[in-house]
């Protein structure tokens, strides 16, 4: 079952609110990603979590904050976040975090369309 | 040079013709390419991954390699409507920040 879910599907929230995305995959995959994504353009990758610990943050501003309760489980806290941070959130799961070939295999979940009032 | 580099399209194929989609590297090193296809408003969905030279083939898909040259191409053949999308060449950047470089995408129209 190559399955991603997120939640929720929509968020709408004001620059002064505190909100969490929350991802869940099943597939025994050992990485998971966040990623935004902007009308137009690709995914732009934000964390890695490796193993569940943080492997990469590409230098994502401190109002977006990952967390991975488990191996199955990822979340990314939100908090003052600003208009410009409107997009879609996608999580995707790989099996090994560039182990090998096919282990990079990344597989989405339906995103969370996020907009910053 | 941009890494990974797509022609933006919007490509336009009558129904059942062949749609044919090109991408680029940089990186001579790299071993792993992945076409994902992204209808609006969804998130992106794995359709082929390739890893050697010369073609794959998964039903009315073919991915082709060729490093030599440094491009990865899929082919659609007997297009339909239902394709209509937008397709992204990732290509796996190996190495201390490992992770997937993106093209911009294609614009794929299948016309009835």
């Amino acid at each position: 079952d190559t399955e991603v879910t997120q939640t929720p599907k929509h968020l709408v929230m004001g620059m002064t609110n505190k909100k969490s995305l929350k991802c869940e995959q099943h597939m025994g995959h050992r990485a998971m990603y966040w990623y935004k994504q902007k009308a137009k353009k690709p995914p732009e990758l934000m964390f890695v979590y490796s193993y569940e610990k943080l492997s990469i943050n590409e230098s994502v501003p401190s109002r977006f904050s990952p967390e991975c309760p488990n191996s199955s489980l990822l979340n990314l806290h939100l908090h003052a976040l600003q208009p410009e941070d409107s997009a879609l959130y996608l999580c995707a799961s790989s099996q090994d975090p560039g182990g090998g070939r096919a282990y990079n295999e990344q597989f989405f979940g339906p995103g969370t369309r996020l907009t910053v009032l | 040079q941009k890494e990974v580099e797509q022609n933006s399209g919007p490509l336009s194929v009558p129904e059942g013709a062949i749609a044919s989609l090109n991408c680029t590297y940089s990186d001579r090193g790299s071993q792993s390419f992945f076409w994902y296809r992204q209808y609006s408003g969804k998130s992106p969905e794995l359709i082929m991954s390739i890893y050697s030279n010369g073609d794959k083939e998964d039903g009315r898909f073919t991915a082709q390699l060729n490093k030599a040259s440094q491009y990865v191409s899929l082919l659609i053949r007997d297009s339909q409507p239902s394709d209509s999308a937008t397709y992204l060449c990732a290509v796996f950047r190996a190495g201390n920040n490992r992770k997937l470089i993106w093209g911009l995408g294609t614009s794929l129209a299948v016309n009835p």
